[in-house]
């Protein structure tokens, strides 16, 4: 049984530039969440999908958007990047069902130069 | 505001002993807790969880307490090992929002000696 996969596992990208990082959930999981982690802190909730809607939102600009596909994997998109979104982002996916037990994927290491 | 914090930025044991690690909450409302394990490079491993009707559950070699009075939960990890050196995190959630946003707090490292 597969967990959560994410890709690309690194990434260097230019201030500016656009960035698209893939999550594909735990099988038998419906939601996906993404979070932000900065280098010595704990995770920061982006936004969670469910039903390939966005249903909840963290305290992220809108430069931060995402989108969940039908097979319930999803995709973060950050725009116009800038130095500070530099971190590992995370993609966690749970059950809706019961909404517990939220599994992390090994994250995407982007950094912004 | 929601918050979850940690006592301690870091845990040193020797191999063998226990450790506990401890976590403060300030939202009251939040009924469901969650413990993670992040080594270096690597995205967060589930360990445990409880509910807020439970004071006390029990894994392998992990307990977790929980004492709402206080607001505060711990982790404890018998026998510890050098591989459990890691940073831990412990979130909290609110489950009947209908969704899942959890709240972390900083993370404690622990380091274990042989």
């Amino acid at each position: 049984d597969a967990g959560v996969t994410q890709s690309p596992t690194h990434l260097i990208k230019t201030r500016g530039q656009q960035v698209t990082l893939r999550c594909s959930p735990k099988s038998g999981h419906d939601t996906v969440s993404w979070y932000q982690q900065a280098l010595g802190q704990g995770p920061q909730f982006i936004f969670q999908y469910y039903e390939e809607e966005e249903r909840q939102r963290g305290n992220f600009p809108d430069r931060f958007s995402g989108h969940q596909f039908p097979n319930y994997s999803s995709e973060l998109n950050v725009n116009a990047l800038l130095l500070g979104d530099s971190a590992l982002y995370l993609c966690a996916s749970s059950w809706a069902e019961t909404n517990t037990e939220a599994f992390f994927g090994q994250g995407t290491r982007l950094t912004v130069v | 505001g929601e918050s979850v914090g940690l006592h301690l930025p870091t845990l040193s044991v020797q191999e063998g002993d226990n450790s506990i690690i401890n976590c403060a909450y300030s939202n009251s409302a939040s009924d469901y807790f969650i413990w993670y394990k992040q080594e270096s490079g690597k995205g967060p491993q589930f360990i445990i969880d409880i509910r807020s009707n439970m004071d006390k559950r029990q894994g392998q070699r992990v307990t977790v307490l929980l004492n709402k009075t206080v607001k505060h939960l711990s982790l404890q990890i018998a026998a510890t090992q050098p591989g459990d050196s890691a940073v831990y995190f412990c979130a909290e959630n609110k489950e009947n929002t209908g969704f899942q946003k959890l709240v972390f707090g900083t993370g404690t490292r622990l380091l274990v000696s042989p």
